[in-house]
């Protein structure tokens, strides 16, 4: 699986868009872009994933470089409760094996 | 739906006492993980399952075995704890599909302490 690249912290201030950078330059033609988070050491949550175009959920929206060799998760109207440690992972479907959670971007919104 | 559920989520172990983490999940997924988690660090794999009665080794394995008799529930297994394995241990489960993508759902966690 491509190793991903995280700036180590941000911050955001309340309401205002969060946009979080992953660099997989080494990415393959078939590995997903999957974004996770975990706050406060509960169990990491699901957001978002995608190949090639971007995506949007209720959560977040994912743009994927023409490239694919970098992306960025957007949070448009972060809170408080956003607050958490946000992992980039890139990853092969169906490989049956772990995600490599690396030490993400910690997050902070700012009241 | 529970989704995917962890016992217990806290437990103290002196060095060399055993103990049986379980991981249970209603969502008919395949594959199953345990990951652990050491202060300040990402998550490491130790064991996974692809299936009821099969079970792989992950990036840290020695220390511990696992199980999966069924395919709802995957055992994680301190033989000897040492305090080296003071953690906190998080259970995850997928589909498997073919073609695509599969997430994980993760449960809450077990902290362990090793004393």
């Amino acid at each position: 699986d491509a190793k991903t690249t995280q700036p180590p912290s941000m911050d955001c201030a309340e309401g205002r868009a969060a946009n979080l950078p992953c660099n997989h330059s080494t990415i393959s033609g078939n590995e997903y872009v999957y974004w996770y988070r975990q706050i406060h050491s509960q169990g990491p949550q699901y957001i978002i994933h995608g190949l090639k175009n971007n995506e949007t959920n209720e959560m977040a929206s994912l743009i994927i470089t023409e490239d694919r060799k970098s992306s960025t998760l957007i949070l448009p109207h972060a809170t408080l409760r956003d607050t958490a440690v946000y992992y980039c992972i890139v990853r092969a479907p169906n490989t049956g094996n772990q995600f490599y959670f690396g030490t993400g971007t910690s997050l902070t919104v700012i009241p | 739906n529970a989704g995917v559920t962890q016992t217990p989520k806290f437990r103290v172990l002196k060095t060399g006492q055993s103990m049986t983490l379980l991981c249970a999940q209603d969502m008919n997924h395949e594959y199953m993980y345990w990951y652990r988690q050491d202060p300040g660090m990402g998550l490491r794999l130790i064991h996974y399952s692809v299936g009821e009665g099969t079970t792989a080794k992950g990036e840290v394995p020695d220390g511990y075995n696992v199980s999966r008799l069924k395919k709802q529930n995957f055992l994680l297994g301190l033989e000897s704890a040492a305090p080296s394995q003071t953690s906190v241990y998080f259970c995850a489960s997928s589909y498997s599909r073919t073609s695509g993508s599969s997430e994980q759902y993760f449960g809450p966690g077990t902290r362990l302490t090793v004393t």
